[in-house]
């Protein structure tokens, strides 16, 4: 069964503290993304990947960073936590064949909910 | 950048009730409008999607239609049951997701 397989369900994590979230895809997809969720606001894209070491700010990149040193794995850094990035955070892949969308078909991790202290 | 709008925010309709979700965007490039379901504790999910050289796409009870004029498009669910209850994401343009509508199907 394919999947996107986030590292940790709950998190907890002190102000100031360096985070980082893991996520892997078993299905050789060329983009992955990385979302927050909050209450009453949806998902907001924060980076998204379209191949190896490459990266592209999504809408709201501030105070975080992202890392794709293999196809499968991106991972997303909080490089100083702060008590806003309190969320949800999903991570999702899809494959483009031909000049399809990068953002088509997503298929979601089940999340990671961080909480900062 | 894109915006989009969804509306309503919260649904109640009973079991066997058509429950409809309407979504507005602002980039008229926009040329992929997926629908997403979110079930407690989970990830979103991919229930349906169209392009926009169509106007309508149906996959048994559930069915999208696309009005690019107006730059709207539409979650049309049908004979409702009690596992239709989740949340529910409208998407356009590259990332762009509307904030959700929580759909509750009362038996």
């Amino acid at each position: 069964d394919v999947k996107v397989t986030q590292s940790s369900r709950y998190l907890v994590k002190r102000t100031g503290e360096k985070v980082f979230l893991e996520c892997v895809q078993d299905m050789d997809h060329e983009n992955m993304f990385w979302y927050r969720q909050d209450p009453g606001l949806g998902l907001r894209l924060i980076y998204f990947s379209y191949d190896v070491k490459m990266k592209e700010k999504g809408d709201i990149p501030e105070g975080y960073s992202v890392s794709r040193e293999k196809k499968e794995r991106f991972s997303l850094i909080l490089e100083s936590a702060s008590t806003n990035q309190t969320s949800m955070y999903l991570c999702a892949s899809s494959f483009t064949p031909g000049m399809a969308s990068t953002n088509e078909k997503l298929l979601f991790g089940s999340g990671t909910q961080l909480s900062v202290l | 950048g894109e915006n989009v709008e969804q509306h309503p925010s919260t649904l109640s309709v009973q079991e066997g009730d058509s429950a409809v979700i309407k979504c507005t965007y602002s980039d008229s490039a926009s040329n992929y409008f997926p629908w997403y379901k979110q079930e407690l504790g989970k990830g979103p999910q991919l229930i349906i999607d169209i392009r926009s050289n169509v106007g309508e796409k149906k996959d048994q009870r559930i069915a999208v239609t696309l009005n690019k004029t107006a730059k709207h498009f539409s979650l049309h669910i049908t004979e409702t049951q009690p596992e239709d209850s989740a949340v529910y994401f409208c998407a356009a343009s590259i990332g762009t997701f509307g904030k959700g509508t929580k759909l509750s199907v009362i038996p």
